[in-house]
């Protein structure tokens, strides 16, 4: 079975600076998708950015980028210039390919970040 | 409305009530999705509907049985829940895979359950 796993409870960054979120996941598979979620306060859980494993391209969203190693099973998220909107948890995510109907996402533990002004 | 949306937002129920959660999603999707999110434990998958059809149930207990009349609605039938059901319901909708093979949920915003 797959596991993702989020090794930072929290993390915080001020205002402006740079932050980069840690997610690491094991799987046997060799295609696969991963995501970024973003949880705020209103408890909505929104998509920040996914990545499909079998194009070495990392994916960006304006402020948003990860850091891909498909060898490490490694899926950072980096965050530019912070603002306070940001401060929400941070959840990492991994789907097996869909080959028929809907595949379940694993999620990781969440991460909680700060940002201080 | 738009996107996911899920009603009620908050619900204090006893033991003995019986209540039901609602989700409809607005986004032409196929598969529509439950999760429990409880505090420091990562959200865990409780049922799956893919056009209608439950294709997931992640031993999940008979108290909680879901319902999917069509893929636009999706409902969640509480009954003789136990505190330890506390919990955050989330509600999520995805694409028919062949249509979007990165098979992206989208989610809405919450059920907060207290059951006292």
């Amino acid at each position: 079975a797959q596991t993702v796993t989020q090794s930072q409870p929290e993390m915080s960054v001020q205002e402006a600076e740079t932050v980069t979120l840690s997610c690491t996941y094991d799987t046997s598979e060799s295609d696969y998708y991963l995501f970024w979620y973003k949880q705020p306060p209103s408890r909505q859980m929104i998509l920040v950015i996914r990545q499909e494993a079998y194009k070495q391209q990392n994916a960006t969203e304006n402020r948003f980028s990860v850091n891909f190693q498909k060898a490490a099973k490694s899926f950072s998220l980096k965050i530019s210039d912070s603002q306070l909107g940001d401060a929400a948890m941070y959840f990492c995510a991994y789907r097996s390919p869909s080959f028929q109907g809907a595949q379940k996402l694993v999620f990781g533990q969440g991460t909680r970040l700060t940002i201080n002004p | 409305e738009t996107g996911v949306t899920q009603t009620p937002r908050h619900l204090v129920m006893g033991m003995t009530n019986k209540k039901s959660l609602k989700c409809e999603q607005h986004l032409g999707h196929n598969a529509m999705y439950w999760y429990k999110q409880s505090a420091k434990k990562p959200l865990e998958l409780m049922f799956v509907y893919n056009f209608k059809e439950q294709t997931e149930n992640n031993s999940v207990p008979s108290r909680f049985s879901p319902e999917c009349p069509n893929s636009s609605h999706l409902f969640l039938h509480l009954h003789t829940l136990q505190p330890e059901d506390s919990a955050l319901y989330l509600c999520a909708s995805s694409q028919d895979w062949q249509r979007d093979q990165t098979d992206t949920q989208y989610f809405g915003p919450g059920t907060r359950l207290t059951v006292l």
